[in-house]
């Protein structure tokens, strides 16, 4: 079955680059997704990438795939107080029919100014 | 309207009393999800309607949840019989139809219900 782990929690210092990662299970993941849900709201996408790709990068953010370890990670690069958030790393299984996306349980990044 | 609207944002209800929640996905979305987070933890998928197709409920955690969806439009998901362990948010998301094989799926997501049961 689907299983998509993360860390809980991360501390960094403001200016510095944040890692988060995140294991899956599923390898025949099509998509893989990070989303973010700021204290009080829902999730809000921040980038995808394809299963065929191994990196993405979108202004200060870099995913990182590595599909032989089924691992992916979201870099934050000069992490701002205003990234303090949840991160979640979500996967779309390949199957037939509809696709349903699996979320991790979410890592908590705290910005220290 | 511009995203996805959830209603009400926050309710507070006695244990064995029955709660409604309401969801009005973006038009134009034809999948729409529901999913229940609870305090410090992930979300967990309740239910999926998908167009006039049968909806999963595969998630649901018991018998005392329910959903419904009129059309491409609003869903309900309705909680009877309520009791503490259902405290938690729950989440509405909606995405456009998702095609077969290698499309990606992404969600949008109100700001969800927040339910307390006392």
């Amino acid at each position: 079955g689907e299983d998509v782990e993360q860390s809980l929690f991360l501390s960094v210092r403001e200016g510095d680059s944040s890692v988060i990662n995140c294991t899956y299970t599923d390898s025949s993941s099509t998509y893989l997704y990070w989303y973010k849900q700021e204290p009080g709201a829902g999730l809000q996408l921040l980038t995808y990438i394809f299963s065929n790709m191994d990196m993405k990068q979108d202004q200060r953010l870099t995913v990182l795939l590595n599909k032989k370890d089924k691992h992916l990670s979201l870099r934050i690069a000069d992490t701002q107080t205003g990234d303090s958030a949840i991160y979640f790393c979500a996967e779309t299984p390949l199957r037939g029919g509809y696709q349903k996306v699996t979320f991790g349980t979410g890592t908590k990044l705290q910005v220290i100014p | 309207g511009a995203g996805v609207s959830q209603s009400p944002s926050n309710k507070v209800t006695e244990k064995g009393k029955d709660v409604e929640l309401r969801c009005d996905p973006i038009s134009g979305h034809t999948a729409l999800y529901w999913y229940r987070q609870r305090l410090g933890q992930g979300l967990e998928f309740l239910i999926y309607f998908q167009g006039n197709s049968a909806p999963d409920k595969s998630g649901l955690p018991s018998d005392r949840f329910s959903a419904e969806r009129t059309g491409e439009s609003v869903s309900t998901l309705t909680i009877q019989r309520t009791q503490q362990e259902d405290s938690a948010v729950y989440l509405c998301a909606s995405s456009l139809a998702v095609d077969e094989g290698l499309g990606k799926n992404i969600q949008y997501f109100g700001a969800g219900t927040r339910l307390s049961v006392l």
